[in-house]
């Protein structure tokens, strides 16, 4: 079975300043883990996935995460957020051949 | 022209209704996927399929049934709509070259039953 924890339904932030978005999942298996974005009344789109090789990824937007494989965590960064990333952030597992598992969300509020 | 569309995009209905959400693709994807979205519990997958003849049950498929009529098109159906079904339900797709993980969303039906 596999799961993920995201443990903050909301993070309020103002603009400029960094921001973690927090994720931990488990699996029984080796895993592939995801972030995905949802803009408001908008589908979800692919924001940065971890298959292997580096523990930090690089995203869209100038967001990153880092495979912490013993923390069993996927956290989500951005060193300097803009209004504009005010949205609902997504963390996803996927172990073996089944599909994608989600997090509840973060919504990150970006105040001017 | 949008690659994912659903249609209707908002839908209102009463208890006890049978209701089709319909999803189409003009990526050429081979893989489509069914969710539901809720407050507070995030995307809950309903129903997968890797090709038109593999089907598969997600974690909340009850209720639910599905039809991929074509790689292009995958149907969702509430045979019995009942208030719980209410929710904002996103059809996705992928792509076996890309992996099944970078997987594209419509924009969403909103569906309330009353």
């Amino acid at each position: 079975a596999q799961s993920v924890t995201q443990l903050d339904s909301q993070v309020p932030v103002f603009e400029e300043a960094p921001v973690e978005l927090r994720c931990n999942y488990s699996s029984s298996v080796s895993v592939y883990l995801f972030w995905y974005v949802q803009y408001p009344n908008q589908g979800l789109q692919l924001l940065l996935k971890y298959l292997s090789g580096s523990t930090l990824v690089k995203g869209i937007n100038g967001f990153e995460a880092e495979f912490n494989k013993s923390q069993t965590s996927f956290h989500l960064r951005k060193p300097s957020v803009h209004i504009s990333d005010t949205a609902e952030y997504f963390c996803a597992v996927r172990g073996g051949r089944r599909a994608l598992t989600f997090g509840s969300g973060t919504r990150l509020q970006v105040q001017p | 022209d949008a690659d994912v569309t659903q249609t209707p995009r908002n839908r209102i209905t009463k208890t006890g209704k049978r209701i089709m959400l319909e999803c189409s693709q003009t990526k050429g994807h081979d893989r489509m996927y069914w969710y539901r979205q809720d407050p507070g519990l995030g995307l809950r997958l309903i129903y997968y399929s890797f090709d038109v003849k593999d089907i598969n049950k997600g974690e909340i498929s009850d209720g639910y049934s599905v039809s991929r009529q074509a790689q292009a098109k995958f149907s969702l159906s509430l045979e019995s709509a009942i208030p719980n079904q209410t929710a904002l339900y996103f059809c996705a797709t992928s792509d076996l070259l890309q992996g099944p993980d970078t997987q594209y969303f419509g924009p969403g039906t909103r569906l309330t039953v009353l």
